[in-house]
């Protein structure tokens, strides 16, 4: 079976510090794919990235970066410099090879707070 | 490419009633997923679809069922409604619903039940 853990339930930061959210995954699987979500207030979740097992180069789009790490079974999501409009909940999610859509795992998600 | 949509938004509905909430996926895409997000229970899977067929179910009672039309739209009806159904259903779209498509969300449909 496979686990998401996001341990952080939540995080408040000032705007312009850095953030790290943390995403553990569990899975017996040799190839799998870890997403990362945004969810803003409105309640729509926006696809951020998507990586698969076999890739772990890190991963940089503006002030968004991301980190996998097989050895530690981890796939961490952090914002340089946050602003406000990055509050929002942020789920970490995993997809097992062979597997279809019904069978993705989420975690119980991140409330990011960033403040003024 | 205009994204998954969701009707209506909100919904206010009383307890006994029935309720059926639409979702259109991405153009294109074929598997369409819906999933309930409670406060308590984080986001849980209720059922996907894929040309017009269930293949996956999560674990809810037989008052949650769901269709897919030939257009790839789709439903979810919850019949008997209780206050506990209240949630955010969020519908998502995906290509083929394989582990490696990512999957769209709509905004979701805001139902409480009174």
């Amino acid at each position: 079976a496979q686990k998401v853990t996001q341990a952080q339930t939540e995080i408040s930061v000032v705007e312009k510090e850095d953030v790290t959210l943390d995403c553990v995954y569990e899975t017996r699987d040799t190839t799998y794919y870890l997403f990362w979500y945004k969810q803003p207030p409105s309640g729509e979740l926006v696809f951020l990235i998507r990586r698969n097992s076999f890739d772990e180069q890190n991963e940089i789009s503006g002030r968004y970066s991301w980190n996998f790490q097989k050895s530690t079974s981890s796939f961490n999501f952090t914002i340089t410099a946050s602003q406000v409009v990055d509050s929002a909940v942020y789920f970490c999610a995993l997809s097992v090879f062979n597997t279809n859509a019904g069978k993705s795992t989420f975690g119980d998600g991140t409330t990011l707070t960033v403040k003024p | 490419k205009a994204g998954v949509t969701q009707t209506p938004r909100y919904l206010i509905k009383t307890r006994g009633q029935q309720v059926t909430l639409s979702c259109s996926p991405i153009s294109g895409h074929r598997s369409v997923s819906w999933y309930q997000q409670t406060p308590g229970q984080g986001l849980q899977f209720l059922f996907e679809y894929f040309s017009e067929t269930q293949r996956n179910k999560g674990n809810f009672p037989g008052r949650f069922s769901g269709r897919q039309f030939s257009n790839s739209r789709s439903e979810m009806n919850v019949s008997t409604l209780e206050l506990g159904d209240s949630a955010l259903y969020l519908c998502a779209s995906s290509l083929g619903g394989t582990a490696m498509d990512t999957q769209y969300f709509g905004p979701g449909t805001r139902l409480t039940v009174l």
